[in-house]
């Protein structure tokens, strides 16, 4: 079965960090690009990080960019989020999901699928 | 940054026809997704690449384009079709993921 867990989240203090991990299972990771994805409670959905199948590019949304970084272990079949300088604005629930799947030659687009089970990080003191 | 635009509400009876559109300047040029999400759910992609179905998604869901907007259509709605939708595109660099606002399918 092609599986996202995710583990991390939790209740952190504006200014800190905190790190969520991203397990997938059920496919070949090395060959799929990935994203984080957020979604305040009763809001829409907000696209976070990429990640491409090496890990060498990663791209940002505005709202986070130098306070996110998005990486990857593919021996460990997991992606993660470092949020670093956390701030009340970040509250959500955050999602991984699979991107892409991609050769060396070119990449297959299915939209986003499947989604992990999501993480709520409530930033708040 | 880039946006993409969605009505907040729609509105249909069982067994209508519900349409759902999103308008963006780089979507002529860039693939776009749907997704279906329920109360508490994580959400499911219905329509991938503008107008490709996922194996599971019943045949009612399909999709369509015509210049800067695409269509999420809905032929013969269904209780179980009332959810949140989510069109999902990239700029026109093919670098930045976004998401429209969402649009809330009510079944009446």
């Amino acid at each position: 079965e092609v599986q996202l867990v995710q583990s991390g989240g939790g209740l952190v203090q504006p200014g800190g960090s905190l790190r969520l991990s991203c397990a997938a299972s059920g496919f070949i990771f090395s060959s799929y690009e990935m994203n984080w994805v957020r979604q305040v409670p009763g809001k829409g959905l907000e696209w976070v990080s990429y990640i491409s199948i090496s890990g060498s590019t990663t791209y940002y949304a505005d709202s986070v960019k130098g306070r996110f970084t998005m990486s990857r272990d593919n021996a460990k079949n997991s992606v993660y989020l470092q949020m670093n300088s956390l701030r009340a604005e970040d509250t959500a629930v955050y999602y991984c999901a699979r991107d892409a799947y991609c050769t060396t030659t070119s990449c297959s687009l299915r939209g986003f699928d499947p989604w992990g089970q999501g993480t709520l990080v409530t930033v708040s003191s | 940054s880039y946006e993409l635009t969605q009505s907040p509400s729609v509105s249909v009876s069982p067994g209508q026809t519900a349409r759902i559109t999103c308008s963006g300047d780089a979507l002529p040029k860039q693939y776009t997704h749907w997704y279906q999400q329920k109360p508490g759910q994580a959400p499911v992609v219905v329509i991938y690449k503008n107008n490709e179905r996922p194996s599971g998604i019943p045949e009612r869901f399909s999709g369509s384009t015509s210049g800067t907007t695409v269509t999420l259509t809905i032929s013969g709605v269904q209780a179980e079709d009332e959810a949140d939708y989510y069109c999902q595109s990239v700029d026109s660099s093919g670098t930045y993921r976004v998401f429209g606002g969402g649009t809330k399918l009510t079944v009446l």
